[in-house]
């Protein structure tokens, strides 16, 4: 099935630093949304993007919709431990459709 | 509200035999997606029920099938097992499955096929 192309795969960084990823895809979606998943769990949604162009934050994090409807970014600023995970970026057609998911960024902060 | 629920978290099954997950959605919540997780292929789109009905279904072999019972509950089950259905099955429930609806992930079933 289609996937979209995410990266960094992983990211090693120190506390304190800011991070970035994106995600990118060959068609467009209506919708585009940003998970975490911890070990052993399901993916928790971060942010929730609807409208082409929108820029939206939840605290340190900030995420934008590309205005050509194929890609996103996260952002995390001034990163801490917790925020230690895997961030899977998700694109959506209409409300029906599944989430087509990005392999995601395993984000790793060193002390 | 309680989140939304899965049951077993954890099974293991041997090859050709068949096995059912299932999942209780957030209360209120009428749509039901279920998604596989692999290490290979990541999180795939496996099919989404609304009312008891399918509405639209993932690229997935005929050996995976699902249903979805008045109160909102699904199951999914998948028969005749691979080794390869070896993954972490998701499921997410939201409102009416519309757009602009957040999908909300259960913790999933841990799926192990020997």
């Amino acid at each position: 099935g289609q996937q979209l192309n995410q990266s960094p795969q992983s990211m090693f960084i120190q506390e304190g630093e800011d991070v970035s990823m994106n995600c990118t895809s060959s068609s467009i979606f209506n919708t585009w949304l940003w998970y975490k998943q911890d070990p052993g769990e399901g993916p928790v949604l971060l942010i929730a993007l609807y409208k082409a162009g929108e820029l939206t934050s939840n605290g340190r994090l900030t995420a934008q919709f590309g205005i050509t409807r194929k890609d996103s970014f996260l952002n995390i600023s001034a990163s801490i431990p917790s925020d230690v995970g895997i961030y899977f970026c998700a694109g959506q057609l209409g409300g029906a459709d599944g989430l087509t998911f990005g392999k995601g960024t395993h984000l790793i902060i060193q002390p | 509200k309680a989140g939304v629920t899965q049951t077993p978290r954890y099974l293991i099954k041997t090859r050709g035999q068949q096995v059912t997950l299932s999942c209780s959605p957030i209360s209120g919540h009428r749509s039901v997606s279920w998604y596989q997780q692999t290490p290979g292929q990541g999180l795939q789109f496996l099919f989404e029920y609304f009312s008891e009905t399918q509405r639209n279904k993932g690229n997935f072999p005929g050996r995976f099938s699902g249903r979805q019972f008045s109160n909102s509950r699904s199951e999914m089950n998948v028969s005749t097992l691979e080794l390869g259905d070896s993954a972490l099955y998701l499921c997410a429930s939201s409102p009416q499955g519309q757009g602009q609806e957040t999908q909300y992930f259960g913790p999933g079933t841990r799926l192990l096929v020997l």
